[in-house]
């Protein structure tokens, strides 16, 4: 079974400060994807990266890059240069490569940047 | 592009009572799922569509709910009847296949008395 955790419900950040949103996942599977995705209060859920299991490298999106450590399967998140805008919750999600794929969602992070 | 629609955008309604979801996924996209998403938690995945197949269906409540993807297209998602557990934002999210960016749309707040 593949499950998700994010041990931070809540977090905050001063703006323009750097801040890390941790997740972790248990799984099986040697080929699959990992992504982080925002949820607005509006309520739509928006991808802010994503992370192939077979690339060491690690993916990033202008302020937004992770941390990923395969054989920890740890899967972090790292907001640098915060912006009020980025307020939301957080979603830590898996997918298994292959057919039939679905979303295995984390609980979330709620994070809010203070002024 | 246009988005994924999803219409209502909030629902309200008594317990045992019906309702129906609709999904208009984005163009072109073969694969659609509908997600569960009960406040305080992540969404959980319904049923995934392949076209108009159904790929998965496991975590569906089959006595209560269904769904169906006539035409490879639109989407509609029922409940009947709905009990007080089934508030929640319902998700609709689409791909063009597999290893592809999935879209979400705006999701149907749903409120049982």
């Amino acid at each position: 079974a593949q499950t998700v955790t994010q041990s931070q419900p809540e977090m905050s950040v001063q703006e323009a400060e750097t801040v890390t949103l941790s997740c972790t996942y248990d799984t099986s599977e040697n080929n699959y994807y990992l992504f982080w995705y925002k949820q607005p209060p509006s309520r739509q859920m928006i991808l802010v990266i994503r992370q192939e299991a077979y690339k060491q490298q690690n993916a990033t999106e202008n302020r937004f890059s992770v941390n990923f450590q395969k054989a920890a399967k740890s899967f972090s998140l790292k907001i640098s240069d915060s912006q009020l805008g980025d307020t939301a919750m957080y979603f830590c999600a898996f997918m298994p490569g292959g057919t039939g794929n679905q979303f295995y969602f984390g609980t979330g992070t709620s994070l809010t940047v203070i002024p | 592009e246009a988005g994924v629609a999803q219409s209502p955008r909030y629902k309200i309604i008594e317990k045992r009572q019906s309702v129906a979801f609709w999904c208009n996924p984005i163009s072109g996209h073969a694969t659609l799922y509908w997600y569960q998403q009960i406040l305080g938690q992540g969404p959980k995945l319904l049923i995934q569509f392949q076209n108009n197949g159904v790929v998965d269906d496991s975590q569906l409540p089959k006595d209560r709910f269904s769904a169906e993807r006539l035409k490879g297209v639109d989407s509609t998602l029922k409940i009947q009847p709905a009990k007080l557990e089934d508030s929640a934002v319902y998700l609709c999210a689409s791909s063009e296949g597999l290893a592809t960016t999935w879209f979400f749309g705006p999701g149907t707040r749903l409120t049982v008395l």
